[in-house]
């Protein structure tokens, strides 16, 4: 059985940037045909999807995000990571990775617990 | 972008009420819908995918229907384990997007 678990610093200072890494374990992140993503959620709001890599290391991301984003994957300790540059208060969130695929590339169907950040100085 | 419209944005039923939450899409997205229950300080949970497949393990009192851009969500028979925001989201174009969320609280 697949588990994620998002890892990294709990607060960053605005204009700084956010690094999280998403450690997979009981899989290898580089079998199968899976989208690895971001998702985030700022507390009492709704999801907002961040982006994507594939398998392949092909990526996806939100035009809203995507000149700030960037997403990668490590398959030597089996991570993907996700760097945000340039922090506000507004990217304060709880964020998420998640997996989709094979069959279903845009349905999650295994999560992280949730990693919050808060940016603030 | 594809916005997704929840309706309502909270609600209030009684055990073994029928509940029914309404997702629209702002186009066509076929039947690349999915619904997730998100419970108080977890990660959301997928329910139902291609807007009516009931996850594997997932119980059959949840159901999804529609296509196109208008899609609804029911849980037939409520329970107490079912208080949480559920939330539409779609998969057919990037971005995915989801709905605002409908809260779900029994009365």
């Amino acid at each position: 059985q697949v588990q994620l678990q998002e890892s990294g610093p709990g607060l960053v200072k605005p204009s700084q940037t956010l690094s999280l890494t998403c450690t997979v374990s009981g899989g290898s992140i580089s079998s199968g045909s899976y989208y690895w993503s971001w998702i985030r959620q700022p507390a009492g709001k709704g999801l907002e999807w961040i982006g994507r890599i594939y398998t392949s290391g092909s990526t996806n991301y939100n035009p809203s995000l995507k000149s700030r984003v960037t997403i990668s994957v490590d398959t030597s300790t089996n991570q993907f990571s996700l760097n945000l540059i340039s922090v506000t208060a507004a990217d304060t969130a709880v964020y998420y990775c998640a997996r989709a695929g094979p069959s279903r590339s845009g349905t999650y169907s295994r999560w992280g617990q949730g990693t919050l950040v808060t940016v603030s100085s | 972008d594809i916005q997704m419209t929840q309706s309502p944005s909270s609600l209030s039923a009684s055990v073994g009420d029928r509940v029914t939450i309404t997702c629209q899409a702002s186009q066509d997205i076929s039947n690349y819908l999915n619904w997730y229950q998100q419970k108080l300080g977890k990660a959301p949970k997928v329910l139902i995918y291609d807007a009516s497949n009931l996850e594997t393990g997932v119980p059959s009192r949840f159901s999804g229907s529609g296509s196109g851009t208008d899609f609804t969500f029911t849980i037939s028979s409520l329970q107490p384990e079912d208080i949480a925001t559920y939330y539409c989201q779609q998969n057919d174009n990037l971005p995915l997007s989801f709905g605002q969320g409908t809260k779900l609280e029994i009365k």
